[in-house]
């Protein structure tokens, strides 16, 4: 298994532009979730889904867009980028047990916008 | 809500040394309790959780955490530190409901002095 891949590993963006932060996952997982990792911050919950076609926002879902088309897949969309959006984020998935599940994550994307 | 702190960003140990990273949660309901821990540029690994079946909860690479309901506190130990323990620590709580979000700490930064 290749567990929770993420692409592209790093992108500059300048001020405006869009882009779409590729995630999956071959677990076949329900759950997958969106997070930014800010100096000093920890980890914030973007968006969230409990399965195909069900999404919902988490802390800090300002600027962002999500689908859940199929199970395997978990794009994060930035419609217009701002520098308050250079951050690293990571897609995460959940394996079945409800709350007490562990996520897995990964790699991370590294994304800085002038 | 819940919510965790972290007390301390940065934990300097020696090696061989006892590593003592500390968490306090606020839950309103009994919470399941997380650490992750992250490695510099990867995604977040699970070290251990905690979901009420024992107190005092053993993980992975020799660190293990107690819970402790009376001083809310989820602090995590590892008798002999390692140079390879030296990583970004992070606690989490998972947000409840079927959804069981995880609401994380800033996170502490553990180095390990030869």
């Amino acid at each position: 298994n290749a567990g929770v891949t993420q692409t592209p590993k790093f992108q500059v963006l300048k001020t405006g532009q869009s882009m779409t932060l590729q995630c999956a996952q071959d677990m076949n997982h329900e759950y997958m979730s969106w997070y930014r990792q800010d100096p000093g911050m920890g980890l914030r919950l973007i968006h969230y889904s409990v399965g195909a076609g069900i999404t919902d926002q988490g802390e800090v879902p300002n600027g962002y867009n999500v689908s859940r088309s199929t199970t395997e897949d978990f794009p994060l969309r930035l419609l217009s980028a701002a520098p308050s959006q250079t951050s690293v984020y990571f897609c995460a998935s959940r394996e079945s047990g409800g709350a007490f599940g562990e996520q897995y994550f990964g790699p991370g994307t590294r994304l800085t916008v002038t | 809500a819940q919510s965790v702190t972290q007390l301390g960003s940065h934990v300097s140990v020696s090696e061989g040394a006892l590593v003592l990273l500390r968490c306090n949660y606020s839950s309103s309901v009994p919470p399941y309790l997380f650490w992750y821990v992250q490695y510099p540029n990867q995604g977040l690994q699970l070290l251990l959780k905690y979901t009420s079946a024992a107190t005092l909860v053993k993980g992975i690479n020799g660190f293990e955490a107690e819970f402790k309901k009376s001083e809310t506190s989820f602090h995590l130990t590892k008798p002999s530190a390692h140079m390879s323990d030296a990583a970004e620590y992070f606690c989490a709580v998972s947000g409840g409901g079927s959804q069981g979000n995880l609401i994380f700490g800033k996170g502490t930064k553990l180095s390990v002095k030869p």
